[in-house]
């Protein structure tokens, strides 16, 4: 069983670049959800996709769009980056409307400067 | 207020104590509830799922209090290999989000 990848593990942008993460989902799984974890916190919702369409969003502006692909694996496309934007984001895959059974990939480490 | 709140912590424990962390949550019509663990720098991973009967898986002793919107985790016999951060985290919608707490860290000592 493959579990949860994600690449790139670490990046550094300027302010006002663009970025794209990629994460591929876990064997069977059909879901993928996008979170944002800022140093010290714990990670927040960003958007969950399902079928290739985005199935639930939470408080983050537009400039964060995302894709998943007929394999289910999933892009996170972050525009007009700011330096808050800098933390850890991870990709988890799932069933859909299951809350077990969620894994999640090691994250990509983005720095804005 | 934050929907799932948690004391941050640190919580120093020497080894072999018995140590005891809360959460409370907000929206009452929340309907699963976990634990996870993140290890610095990694990602989060499943300690346990909580139930309203209470649970145990080893060490580990998870409680649910509906009424009171409130989840406890007790680890017994502390071991170095427990220090992280304990994650609560509720699923509160109808699909899969999952709400995070901000995490309580612990750190045990020898």
């Amino acid at each position: 069983e493959t579990g949860v990848t994600q690449s790139p593990t670490h990046l550094i942008k300027t302010r006002g670049q663009q970025v794209t993460l990629r994460c591929s989902s876990q064997s069977g799984h059909n879901t993928v959800s996008w979170y944002q974890q800022a140093l010290g916190q714990g990670p927040q919702f960003i958007f969950q996709y399902y079928r290739e369409e985005e199935n639930g969003r939470g408080n983050f502006p537009p400039r964060f769009s995302g894709l998943q692909f007929p394999n289910y694996s999933s892009e996170l496309n972050v525009n007009a980056l700011e330096l808050d934007d800098s933390a850890l984001y991870l990709c988890a895959s799932s069933f859909y409307r299951s809350p077990y059974g969620y894994t999640f990939g090691s994250g990509t480490r983005l720095t804005v400067v | 207020r934050k929907e799932v709140e948690q004391d941050p912590g640190p919580f120093n424990v020497p080894e072999g104590a018995t140590v005891a962390f809360n959460c409370t949550y907000s929206n009452s019509a929340s309907q699963s509830f976990f634990w996870y663990r993140q290890d610095c720098r990694k990602e989060p991973k499943l300690l346990m799922s909580v139930y309203s009967s209470g649970n145990e898986d080893g060490r580990f002793t998870a409680q649910l209090n509906r009424a009171s919107q409130y989840i406890s985790l007790l680890i017994r016999d502390s071991k170095l290999s427990d220090s992280a951060t304990y994650l609560c985290v509720v699923n509160s919608d109808a699909g899969n989000m999952l709400t995070f707490g901000g995490g309580t860290r612990l750190m045990v000592k020898p």
